[in-house]
């Protein structure tokens, strides 16, 4: 089945960037989401179709796609970023959704 | 402004279903696609399967094929989700979520999420 991999953990300290990528067969031809997760709660999405910022996003989220890889890039980074993010992308035939297993941010 | 509304926490034996809803407000219900979505403790994001409420056709993650069956209820706006033959490891909490599909938007509203607890 189709997997997409992220890297379980990073970590910046405060006002620098944090990169996060997803890697995926299908990236190339499949949009990728981005959503936030805080202790407790429900998922947020952060991004859409690879580099959109949904309203109310702050400006420091940004996306990117490269080949098989989706970046999510957090611009000056603040204590309140620290999160669980998850990539997300359709299969190749667009039938099914995938999560990527999620990267700890660990703002030090 | 859209809003998921989940039923409440269950407990359930080995073996036995547990059905989990989710009551859609604001928007146009018929117009969603509703996906399932769960999380074991400590663990990632899983996506079990979606339903288009004005066709009523869904679809399941090849994981969860023939143990769960995803309905909608386009009179009472609600979405549900069964899981059959219930084991400990499908202890998580269980979302619902709009799907956006072919507009790409993403999973926009999320419910709050309901735990389920499989224990003998």
């Amino acid at each position: 089945s189709y997997e997409l991999t992220q890297p379980p953990s990073v970590s910046v300290s405060p006002g620098q960037t944090a990169r996060i990528t997803c890697s995926g067969d299908a990236l190339p031809k499949q949009y990728a989401y981005w959503y936030q997760q805080k202790p407790g709660q429900a998922p947020v999405l952060v991004i859409y179709k690879d580099s959109e910022r949904p309203s109310g996003i702050p400006e420091r989220f940004s996306g990117s796609s490269s080949g098989t890889t989706v970046t999510l890039t957090i611009s000056g980074v603040q204590a309140e970023d620290e999160a669980d993010y998850y990539c997300q992308s359709a299969d190749s035939s667009g039938t099914c959704w995938v999560f990527g297993g999620g990267t700890k941010l660990t703002v030090l | 402004q859209v809003q998921l509304v989940q039923s409440g926490a269950e407990v359930k034996k080995p073996g036995s279903s547990v059905k989990v809803s989710c009551k859609a407000s604001g928007g146009t219900f018929s117009s969603y696609t509703i996906s399932w979505v769960r999380q074991a403790p400590g663990q990632g994001l899983e996506w079990m399967g979606r339903i288009i409420p004005i066709l009523g056709i869904a679809n399941y993650a090849q994981k969860f094929q023939g143990r769960v069956t995803i309905t909608a209820d386009k009179s009472t706006s609600t979405a549900y989700m069964e899981l059959s033959s219930l084991r400990s490891e499908d202890t998580a909490v269980y979302y619902c979520a709009r799907d956006t599909g072919g507009d790409d938007y993403g999973f926009d509203y999320w419910g709050q999420g309901t735990l389920v607890t499989v224990s003998s």
